[in-house]
């Protein structure tokens, strides 16, 4: 089955700084890659996706960039703000039809003011 | 963005009893829906696919008997903890896929079980 690989598990910035979570995807024919933010106590909120025919995808201050050879993804987040501070999974689609997903392990992005 | 709905967002209950969590697709309809469960600082772990009109499909190592789950209509699947222990209290949550594709996840909702 398909294994997902999430870096850093935590993560620092200063507000206003960028912050930068790579992924790793084991299955080739994964096509469907997305990020979920998850604030304390709540479910996983859904900012931004990128499909296998798309090497980069931006949405204002949030970016995800796709390299299929190499089998990894990242999301990128400038001028971060207090606010993003959360944790932050990533995705791979797995399995034809029913559409699951394998997460990531997360990471504990803290935005320091 | 499409709203995905979970009820209850909390519930206590006591040992033995058995608990329903209601998942409501608000403004799709949505033919697969998931089940997760996730421990403290961990990820989600996917308990069972719930298809509309047929059995859920149940990851390895997931009881059936104790999980159940009904996927009656497009727009809601539920998933009843039964005979609840302590071991069952966790945070669970579900998804519903929309078209193409994307998921959207509930709210969660944290059972405690006495």
């Amino acid at each position: 089955g398909e294994n997902v690989e999430q870096h850093p598990s935590t993560l620092s910035v200063q507000e206003g700084d960028s912050a930068v979570i790579k992924c790793t995807y084991s299955d080739s024919a994964s096509n469907y890659f997305p990020w979920y933010k998850q604030e304390l106590g709540k479910g996983p909120q859904l900012i931004i996706d990128i499909r296998s025919n798309v090497g980069e995808k931006k949405d204002q201050r949030i970016a995800v960039t796709l390299n299929k050879t190499a089998k990894h993804f990242s999301l990128h987040i400038t001028e971060t703000q207090p606010e993003d501070s959360a944790v932050y999974f990533c995705a791979a689609h797995f399995g034809a039809g029913s559409y699951q997903l394998t997460f990531g392990k997360g990471t504990k992005l803290s935005v320091i003011p | 963005g499409a709203v995905v709905s979970q009820h209850p967002s909390r519930v206590i209950c006591k040992s033995g009893t058995s608990v329903k969590i209601e998942c409501r697709s608000l403004d799709f309809q949505a033919t697969t829906m998931f089940w997760y469960r996730q421990f403290p600082k961990q990820s989600l772990m996917l308990m069972a696919t719930s298809n509309e009109g047929s059995k859920a499909t149940y990851e390895q190592g997931v009881e059936k008997d104790k999980f159940l789950i009904n996927h009656a209509s497009l727009t809601l699947s539920t998933l009843t903890v039964t005979s609840a222990h302590p071991e069952d209290s966790s945070f669970y949550i579900c998804s519903a896929r929309r078209g193409t594709g994307e998921l959207f996840f509930g709210e969660g909702s944290r059972l405690t079980v006495l």
